[in-house]
C-alpha cells in the first residue's frame, strides 16, 4: 500500500517564524489533504490539494503530483497555530496518514 | 457546509459489554465513511471503509467481527465494538466524504473517546 512520510517529526518556533512541513508518498494519490488536529483531537481540514498551489491567510500548501510530494507553508506563525498536521493521500477510496508534524510555537 | 458527527463524544464501559458509536453527515450524502483509531501521541490507522448499502471493507488485522460497522443511510454510519476490552480504548474518528464531482474530500467527526475498564 501507499506510504506517506512526514517531516520534520517535531518543530519548535518562535512566534512571528515561518516554517515548511513536508510529506512525501511511495505513489502516485489522486487525493492529498492536509489537516491539523486540535487538542481536542479534532481534524480541521486546511487543504485539499491533490495538485497545484492555494492559499489561505497565513498558510499555503503546493502538490507537485509527479514527484510525489506536497508542502505546507506557514508564515508569521502565532501559538495558536501549534499542534500537530497530518497530510494523507490515497490512490484509491483509502485514505492513508503520515504520522504527523507536532508543531509547538513559543511566545 | 461539510459537517460530520459523532456520538456520543466520550464513553466508559465495562469489559464484556457493546459499545456503538454513530457518525453522521448533516448537510451533505457521504457514499463513502471511513473509521480510523488513534492512539496517545500517534496517527490515524484506518479500520474500515464503508460503502452505503455494501458490507464495510476492512484493513488487514481489524477483526470485522468485534468492530461491526452498518451504513445504512446515505447520513449514517455506526460502529459498534463488540465486547470490548481494555485494550479496546482508543479514540475512534469516524470520517465521510462525497465524491461525486470527482472531488475526494474528506471531512471529519470530533471524535469518540472510549475507555474500557
Amino acid at each position: 500500500g501507499i506510504q506517506v512520510e512526514q517531516s520534520p517529526p517535531d518543530l519548535i518556533l518562535q512566534e512571528g517564524a515561518n516554517s515548511t512541513l513536508r510529506c512525501n508518498f511511495s505513489d502516485s494519490v489522486n487525493n492529498l489533504q492536509w489537516f491539523h488536529q486540535n487538542p481536542w483531537g479534532q481534524l480541521i481540514n486546511l487543504f485539499y490539494i491533490p495538485s497545484g498551489t492555494k492559499q489561505n491567510g497565513r498558510l499555503s500548501a503546493t502538490t507537485v503530483a509527479t514527484e510525489r510530494y506536497s508542502l505546507l507553508y506557514i508564515s508569521s506563525s502565532q501559538t495558536t497555530d501549534s499542534g500537530v498536521y497530518f497530510c494523507a493521500g490515497g490512490g484509491g477510496f483509502k485514505t492513508i496518514f503520515g504520522a504527523g508534524t507536532r508543531l509547538f510555537v513559543k511566545a | 457546509g461539510a459537517v460530520v458527527s459523532q456520538h456520543p463524544s466520550w464513553v466508559i464501559c465495562k469489559s464484556g459489554t457493546s459499545v456503538k458509536i454513530e457518525c453522521r453527515s448533516l448537510d451533505f450524502q457521504a457514499t463513502t465513511m471511513f473509521w480510523y483509531r488513534q492512539f496517545p501521541k500517534q496517527s490515524l490507522m484506518l479500520m474500515a471503509t464503508s460503502n452505503e448499502g455494501s458490507k464495510a471493507t476492512y484493513e488487514q488485522g481489524v477483526e470485522k467481527d468485534k468492530f461491526l460497522i452498518n451504513h445504512a443511510s446515505l447520513t449514517l454510519s455506526t460502529l459498534t465494538v463488540t465486547s470490548a476490552h481494555p485494550e479496546d480504548s482508543s479514540f475512534y474518528i469516524c470520517s465521510a466524504r462525497d465524491p461525486s464531482g470527482g472531488v475526494y474530500e474528506q471531512y471529519f467527526g470530533p471524535g469518540t473517546r472510549l475507555t474500557v475498564t
